[in-house]
């Protein structure tokens, strides 16, 4: 069972960078099956995908955010992480990673971590 | 981007009732269509993916339909455990968007 867990800090001052971690157990972060994606929720809002990145480093982000967000892997640790620069109010929200999947089908996010609420505060 | 739709954008439903979701893309999306459940304080919870394949360990009363531009999420008979949000998502392009979402309440 793939297992995946966000860790970082819960508050960032506007202007800031949030950095956040996502540590997968039980699965290869390695594989060329997967890739490795962080999806934000404002409060009570919708779903927002961030971007993902390839067990080789190589990465996609959402336009929106494209100049601000960068994902990267390591993977002797297991471990996939997000920095958000320039924080404001308006990136206040859970932050989820997940694993985007295909095989010999469409992609789909099939794991989820439980998710962290980041606040961008003063 | 291709933007998501959906309909209704809350429904208030009994135990035991049939329910439909629409789900539409702003172009051809092929089968690239996967929806989710999410209750509160959880994370999203993957039901259906390539439109009509049910995930794995998800109960039978969940179906999924469509090509295209239009697709349907059905729970053929609403459980105590179904109370939640529902979203689309497209795979098809990046980047991928998630509909607005559906929220089932109880009647």
């Amino acid at each position: 069972q793939v297992q995946l867990q966000e860790s970082g800090p819960g508050l960032v001052k506007p202007s800031q960078t949030l950095s956040l971690t996502c540590t997968v157990s039980s699965g290869s972060i390695n594989s060329a099956d997967f890739y490795w994606s962080w999806i934000r929720q404002h409060p009570g809002k919708g779903l927002e995908w961030v971007g993902h990145v390839f067990h080789s480093g190589s990465t996609y982000y959402n336009p929106s955010l494209n100049s601000r967000v960068t994902i990267s892997i390591d993977t002797s640790k297991n471990q996939v992480s997000l920095r958000l620069n320039s924080v404001t109010a308006a990136d206040t929200a859970v932050y989820y990673c997940a694993r985007f999947y295909g095989g010999n089908y469409p992609p789909s996010f099939d794991y989820w971590g439980q998710g962290v609420l980041v606040t961008v505060s003063s | 981007d291709i933007q998501m739709t959906q309909s209704p954008s809350s429904l208030s439903a009994s135990v035991g009732d049939r329910v439909t979701i629409t789900c539409r893309a702003s172009q051809s999306i092929s089968n690239y269509l996967n929806w989710y459940q999410q209750k509160p304080g959880k994370a999203p919870n993957l039901l259906i993916y390539a439109a009509s394949r049910l995930q794995r360990g998800v109960p039978s009363r969940f179906s999924g339909s469509g090509s295209g531009t239009d697709f349907t999420l059905t729970i053929s008979s609403l459980q105590p455990e179904d109370f939640a949000s529902y979203y689309c998502q497209q795979s098809y392009s990046t980047p991928s968007t998630f509909g607005p979402g559906t929220k089932v309440d109880i009647k």
